[in-house]
């Protein structure tokens, strides 16, 4: 069965620092991925799609890169921000209708 | 972005009665829309795809006589549970396609149901 998954440790980060999230998947040939974050009591917000023919995206302060043969994204938050503390959600389609399978997320938590 | 809003934000409920959760798309029409539930701690895990103006599709284990949907037009769907029970309690968000392009998709700001 196909799976995603996410470190389910909390990631404690000084401000200022790189934050590196991982996302591994088994039995899964994805077109591309997706990172989201999800805050308290909030739906998951959209941040970055990379598809598999790329390496890597960025945005801002975010980066993502898209490993198909070690099966593997890792997303970066660089100068992190305390803003930034939120749980970090990766995801993948199941088809080509939308329907996305999620991991369970890991949280970050940026200090001062 | 699209904005997709959610009604109520919260509800408390008794058991054995049915609540409806609404599911709005503000700024464009979405022919499809999904519904996921995600309880504490947990991923969110994918319940049902709702077609406007057909029957929804469920996925494997979900009741659909349990959780109604209904999306009558292109801007609404709504989700109905009947006859809640507290292990119904969860976090149901919904989400639809960007325009048609399921590259992407938004999510609303979910609904915290309660069932005592």
């Amino acid at each position: 069965s196909q799976k995603i998954e996410q470190n389910s440790e909390a990631l404690n980060i000084q401000e200022g620092k790189t934050a590196t999230l991982t996302c591994n998947y088994t039995n899964y040939s994805p077109a591309y991925l997706q990172w989201y974050r999800q805050d308290p009591g909030r739906g998951p917000v959209f941040l970055l799609l990379i598809r598999e023919n790329e390496k890597e995206k960025r945005k801002e302060r975010l980066k993502v890169t898209f490993d198909t043969t070690l099966k593997q994204s890792l997303f970066h938050i660089t100068a992190s921000q305390p803003a930034d503390s939120a749980t970090y959600l990766c995801a993948l389609p199941r088809d080509s209708w939308g329907k996305l399978q999620f991991g369970a997320g890991t949280q970050v938590v940026v200090t001062p | 972005g699209a904005v997709v809003s959610q009604h109520p934000s919260r509800v408390i409920c008794k058991s054995g009665t049915s609540v409806k959760i609404e599911c709005r798309s503000l700024d464009f029409q979405a022919t499809t829309m999904f519904w996921y539930r995600q309880f504490p701690k947990q991923s969110l895990m994918l319940m049902a795809t709702s077609n406007e103006g057909s029957k929804a599709t469920y996925e494997q284990g979900v009741e659909k006589d349990k959780f109604l949907i209904n999306h009558a037009s292109l801007t609404l769907s709504t989700l109905t549970v009947t006859s809640a029970h507290p292990e119904d309690s969860s976090f149901y968000i919904c989400s639809q396609d960007a325009s048609g392009n399921t590259d992407t998709q938004y999510f609303g700001p979910g609904t915290r149901l309660t069932v005592l």
